[in-house]
């Protein structure tokens, strides 16, 4: 089944503890990319990726990291996570042409305490 | 710089009523442009799209039609069930194609 999948789906940490939420996709998608959803906002992008070792900041980058060294798996990184990226992410991925749609992982829901 | 505008939720309909959904844009170019849906618990997937003016995308009894000169694609369905209810998020996709810019999101409730 071609699927994105996130892990953990749920998340409660505290202030400065680093952490990765995994993302892989099995669908050999060249574009990867993070967003966060948050009331009244809707999604935010973060972080996106062209390919393999190409990542370039979205809209909300601050307080977050990505990394690209396999085509299937887009991770991000809290370095030191702070309550104001308490939210829900989603990890997304499509092809680089055609019809541009993307196909969304199930969610990551993180409080940082 | 590229911009969604959704009207504002929730949208509360009795089932089997129309719905419409308002999206608006702002975009450089020519823009593609989606509708997304989320159901409780899980990602977004895509409902429908259209990639150029004039152009009406479709799917499961929804329809949205690409209009340039108002710089609109609002979502419309003729009779909406329980089972639509969801959050709905309008999006465009830039012309270099990189990134994709998401709406607030509009929260639907039908009843029985």
């Amino acid at each position: 089944e071609a699927q994105v999948t996130q892990n953990p789906r749920y998340l409660i940490t505290v202030t400065g503890k680093k952490l990765t939420v995994t993302c892989s996709q099995n669908m050999n998608h060249e574009y990867m990319s993070w967003y966060r959803q948050d009331p009244g906002l809707g999604l935010r992008q973060i972080y996106y990726s062209m390919n393999v070792e190409v990542t370039d900041k979205g809209d909300v980058p601050e307080g977050y990291k990505v990394s690209r060294k396999e085509k299937r798996n887009f991770p991000l990184i809290l370095e030191s996570p702070s309550p104001n990226q308490t939210s829900l992410y989603f990890c997304a991925s499509r092809v680089t042409s055609g019809s541009y749609e993307q196909f969304f992982g199930p969610g990551t829901r993180l409080t940082v305490l | 710089g590229n911009s969604v505008t959704q009207m504002e939720g929730p949208v509360t309909l009795s089932e089997e009523a129309f719905l419409t959904i308002n999206c608006t844009y702002t975009a450089t170019g020519y823009p593609s442009l989606f509708w997304y849906v989320q159901y409780p618990g899980e990602g977004l997937q895509l409902l429908l799209k259209a990639t150029k003016a004039d152009d009406k995308g479709s799917n499961k009894g929804f329809e949205a039609t690409y209009r340039k000169e108002t710089t609109s694609f609002h979502l419309e369905k003729g009779s909406v069930q329980v089972s639509d209810s969801a959050v709905y998020f309008c999006a465009l996709r830039d012309t270099g194609g990189f990134k994709t810019i998401f709406g607030a999101g509009t929260r639907l409730f039908v009843k029985a």
